[in-house]
């Protein structure tokens, strides 16, 4: 079953403007973190933001926050003031205790000028 | 930090061929790699999980015999397509964690991807 769900599977958002992108998830384990990484054309992962289920506050790092919604499962990722190098894929994962890290399918987010 | 090398980055060949893909941790030790696929436009599919100095684990529907794993040593693995044809054309992508166990808030890093074409 899909345990990682992103609806969107293409965003467009207009330059330094904010965009939130949507992250669904499944799990039964109390101990489990959610991960957003970027993925340019160029192919490379790129590590963004992290949140773990303990995690009191929602995390921020820089332009990218998470709106972490523990009771509905969600874990939406929030680039405030979009740059034109921010348009790539963009993939939210998680990981369950001690396993390997599982992805959702992907949005690719392009930033208009 | 957590830089994970993977060569090479493009590869070309015949069908017919085996390719092997290399996947350094370079300044760290790392007992557990991971090996996706990703086909264009898609997610990353794990492939399997590379353990040192043992077998690595394959998820269903991956074959052993066409994608064979090694990892022997805590900074290398590689993962060998096996006469490779056009259908293994795809994206890999490798990936490691820092330490020894994991544990659920440590991020994955990943190396740039092989992109594999099979004529």
């Amino acid at each position: 079953a899909q345990k990682i769900t992103q609806t969107q599977p293409g965003m467009f958002v207009q330059e330094k403007e904010a965009v939130t992108l949507d992250c669904t998830y499944d799990t039964s384990d109390p101990s489990y973190g959610l991960f957003w990484y970027k993925q340019p054309s160029s192919g490379e992962m790129i590590f963004l933001i992290y949140q773990g289920s303990y995690d009191q506050q929602n995390a921020t790092e820089g332009r990218y926050s998470l709106n972490f919604q523990k009771a509905r499962k969600s874990a939406n990722l929030v680039i405030s003031a979009s740059q034109l190098g921010d348009s790539a894929m963009y993939f939210c994962a998680m990981r369950e205790g001690g396993n390997d890290m599982r992805f959702g399918a992907g949005t690719r987010l392009t930033v208009k000028p | 930090g957590a830089v994970v090398s993977q060569h090479p980055s493009w590869v070309i060949c015949k069908s017919g061929t085996s390719v092997k893909i290399e996947c350094r941790s370079l300044d760290f030790q790392a007992t557990t790699m991971f090996w996706y696929r990703q086909f264009p436009k898609k997610s990353l599919m794990l492939m399997a999980t590379s353990n040192e100095g043992s077998k690595a684990t394959y998820e269903q529907g991956v074959e052993k015999d066409k994608f064979l794993i090694n990892h022997a040593s805590l900074t290398l693995s590689t993962l060998t397509v096996t006469s490779a044809h056009p259908e293994d054309s795809s994206f890999y992508i490798c990936s490691a964690g820092v330490g020894r166990r994991f544990y659920s808030n440590q991020p994955q890093h990943f190396g740039d991807g092989t992109r594999l074409s099979i004529l």
